[in-house]
């Protein structure tokens, strides 16, 4: 199985620049996924992290280190509805595929 | 909306009743999952359908009775639940080993 560990809460201001940390450890990595949820609205995937660099989509990048066990969630510019729960779920290679989440993170993000 | 239908959105049963959580998805998913979510808690996987075939339960109490009558639909029926079983109730649903598309769950209480 893995241990995932990203913080519990966060607050930031609008416009600005929040980076939320995940990190893990696996006996043997698959694959680290980052959804979105909003209170009481179904989780939304983000992005699908399995080699090491940064991928970009638009506001929101993700960085993955495997080395160090370590991702990143990084959100630009940010706005009100950004406030929301923000879920690292990681894979390994074992027999299933199916990932584990972390516990989330909720982010405020206040004027 | 995701493409992945629960209902109802809320439930609020007695710890005699018995009761059915729906999910239905027609993404062409050949996989679906229920999932619980309690406050402060990592996303607990329940149940996994592979092709309409049971291949996980994570120990999980014979209160809970999942059935996928087809690749299509997935049902939770609850009987004698206990008030700690309160939670989010969250289905979803993937093609193979991708990212997972996920219901807007169902919010239940336990009285």
């Amino acid at each position: 199985g893995q241990n995932i560990d990203q913080p519990t809460e966060m607050t930031a201001t609008e416009g600005a620049i929040v980076q939320i940390n995940c990190t893990y450890q696996t006996s043997g990595f698959n694959g680290l996924f980052w959804y979105q949820q909003h209170a009481g609205e179904a989780p939304t995937f983000l992005s699908y992290n399995v080699l090491d660099g940064l991928e970009e989509k638009g506001r929101f990048s993700s960085f993955l280190s495997r080395s160090k066990g370590y991702s990143y969630l990084l959100l630009k510019e940010l706005q009100m509805k950004d406030s929301a729960s923000y879920l690292c779920a990681v894979r390994d290679t074992g027999g299933s595929y199916i990932p584990t989440f972390g516990r989330g993170t909720s982010l405020i993000v206040h004027p | 909306e995701t493409g992945v239908t629960q209902t109802p959105r809320h439930l609020v049963m007695g710890m005699t009743n018995k009761k059915s959580l729906k999910c239905e998805q027609h993404l062409g998913h050949n996989a679906m999952y229920w999932y619980k979510q309690s406050a402060k808690k990592p996303l607990e996987l329940m149940f996994v359908y592979n092709f309409k075939e049971q291949t996980e339960n994570n120990s999980v109490p014979s209160r809970f009775s999942p059935e996928c009558p087809n690749s299509s639909h997935l049902f939770l029926h609850l009987h004698t639940l206990q008030p700690e079983d309160s939670a989010l109730y969250l289905c979803a649903s993937s093609l193979r080993d991708d990212g997972y598309t996920f219901g807007s769950g169902t919010r239940l209480t336990v009285v």
